[in-house]
């Protein structure tokens, strides 16, 4: 079975420069994660969607994030102007389903420098 | 609300020793509680879960897991330490009637040969 896949792996941008992330979960899961995690913390949850709708986004940013899921399948996270605080892992998670206890499965993420 | 800690930021054991990570919670109702690795440059990869039943929870890699509801913790296990645990772990809680996984802040473990 494979993964979770995130795109790029790196990045390096300037502040008030803009940058956009891809992640393809999990073939069949249905809800999508997208977290951040900054150096010494655990993953922040950004945003979650189950299939192409959003169920949680009280903590993007969205004066500056944004973040969809079209078909259902694929997401794409960006940040528009970005700041140095934005300097981060963008990890994307993906699970059977949100309800229920089932495990999220993570993808490699996006390390993001923001300079 | 609900919150974990992982009151150790790193973990230090010479391998064959048994290693322990620990973590407390706080949830409002019975919580589900879940153990992640990271490796580095690598994402989260899950070790186990507890949702009910048996205290005892095992995992990936020769890991378990104990859970203690009077003392609201979940700590991680493996009774002989291999050099390749040496990792980042993340205990997680999530209360059934949310859908948010709640991270503690990590602990990183170095398993010295």
């Amino acid at each position: 079975e494979a993964g979770v896949a995130q795109s790029p792996r790196y990045k390096i941008i300037e502040k008030r420069q803009s940058v956009a992330f891809w992640c393809n979960p999990i073939s069949g899961h249905a809800t999508l994660y997208w977290y951040q995690q900054i150096l010494g913390q655990g993953p922040k949850l950004l945003i979650q969607f189950q299939n192409n709708g959003v169920v949680d986004d009280s903590q993007l940013p969205k004066d500056r994030f944004s973040a969809e899921r079209l078909k259902g399948v694929d997401s794409t996270l960006k940040i528009q102007p970005a700041k140095l605080e934005d300097s981060a892992v963008y990890l994307c998670a993906s699970s059977f389903t949100y309800r229920g206890p089932h495990e999220q499965y993570f993808g490699p993420g996006t390390r993001l420098t923001v300079t | 609300a609900q919150s974990v800690a992982q009151p150790e930021d790193q973990v230090n054991v010479a391998e064959g020793n048994p290693l322990t990570v620990k973590c407390t919670y706080s949830v409002s109702g019975n919580p589900y509680l879940f153990w992640y690795v990271q490796y580095p440059n690598r994402g989260l990869q899950f070790l186990l879960k507890y949702i009910t039943g048996d205290n005892l929870v095992k995992g990936s890699y020769g890991f378990e897991a104990e859970f203690n509801k009077s003392q609201t913790s979940f700590h991680l296990k493996k009774p002989s330490a291999l050099v390749s645990d040496s990792a980042l772990y993340f205990c997680a809680v999530r209360d059934p009637n949310d859908y948010k996984l709640s991270f503690g802040a990590g602990t990183t473990v170095t398993v010295r040969a």
